[in-house]
């Protein structure tokens, strides 16, 4: 079946910090990948997709390349800050079965 | 740009009452989604509808949910009676139709509270 895994939280770093987020999925076909962020008290926003092998999806300077060989999707950011704190969902949708992976807590401290 | 509604947005509630939930998706789209957040966790897909029709409903508890989406347009959710155990956001999301897989969007949830 359909599933993702993705990094256990908590995640706390200091502004301007490199961050790394894992997420590993696995699934039969060609499934699009996704990242969605939950700031608090908030509905899931999406931050970016991939549809297929080697894209690379990109915002708000978060990035992720879809990597069908080691059937991955992490997400990273060069330079984290304050107001990156928030939840991180990895998610792929397979012939419309959507599946979220548990979610990872980031902190970015100034 | 064009959002997905929900209210309320929180609900407090005591169990064995009723509650509803209402979902307005972004217009033009077709799939409508509920979905179901344990604090902690990731969503989990309660209902997913097709225009008016239900196309998906394995994991919802129908003996105290049910869901309805009679125009192919808004959506209402409801529990009755509402447990403990079913303290949870609820969240709604919406895509267009033709492909299967597109992006969901999601509205901002309610989050319910039962005592």
């Amino acid at each position: 079946g359909n599933s993702v895994t993705q990094m256990e939280g908590p995640v706390t770093l200091s502004e301007e910090a490199f961050l790394t987020i894992n997420c590993t999925y696995t699934a039969t076909g060609y499934p699009s990948l996704f990242w969605y962020v939950q700031y608090p008290g908030e509905g899931l926003q999406l931050l970016l997709k991939a549809t297929k092998a080697d894209d690379k999806g990109s915002n708000k300077g978060f990035e992720a390349t879809y990597r069908k060989e080691t059937t991955s999707f992490h997400l990273e950011k060069g330079s984290v800050q304050v107001s990156d704190s928030a939840v991180y969902f990895c998610a792929l949708n397979n012939n419309n079965d959507m599946r979220f992976g548990a979610g990872t807590r980031l902190t970015v401290k100034p | 740009e064009a959002e997905v509604a929900q209210s309320p947005r929180y609900k407090i509630t005591e169990k064995s009452q009723a509650v509803a939930f209402w979902c307005d998706p972004i217009s033009g789209h077709a799939t409508l989604y509920w979905y179901r957040q344990i604090l902690g966790q990731g969503p989990e897909l309660l209902v997913q509808f097709q225009d008016e029709s239900v196309v998906d409903d394995s994991q919802l508890p129908k003996d105290r949910f049910s869901a309805e989406r009679l125009k192919g347009v808004d959506s209402t959710l409801k529990i009755q009676p509402a447990e403990l155990g079913d303290s949870a956001m609820y969240l709604c999301a919406s895509s267009p139709k033709d492909r299967e897989k597109e992006t969901q969007y999601f509205g901002p949830g309610t989050r319910l509270l039962v005592l």
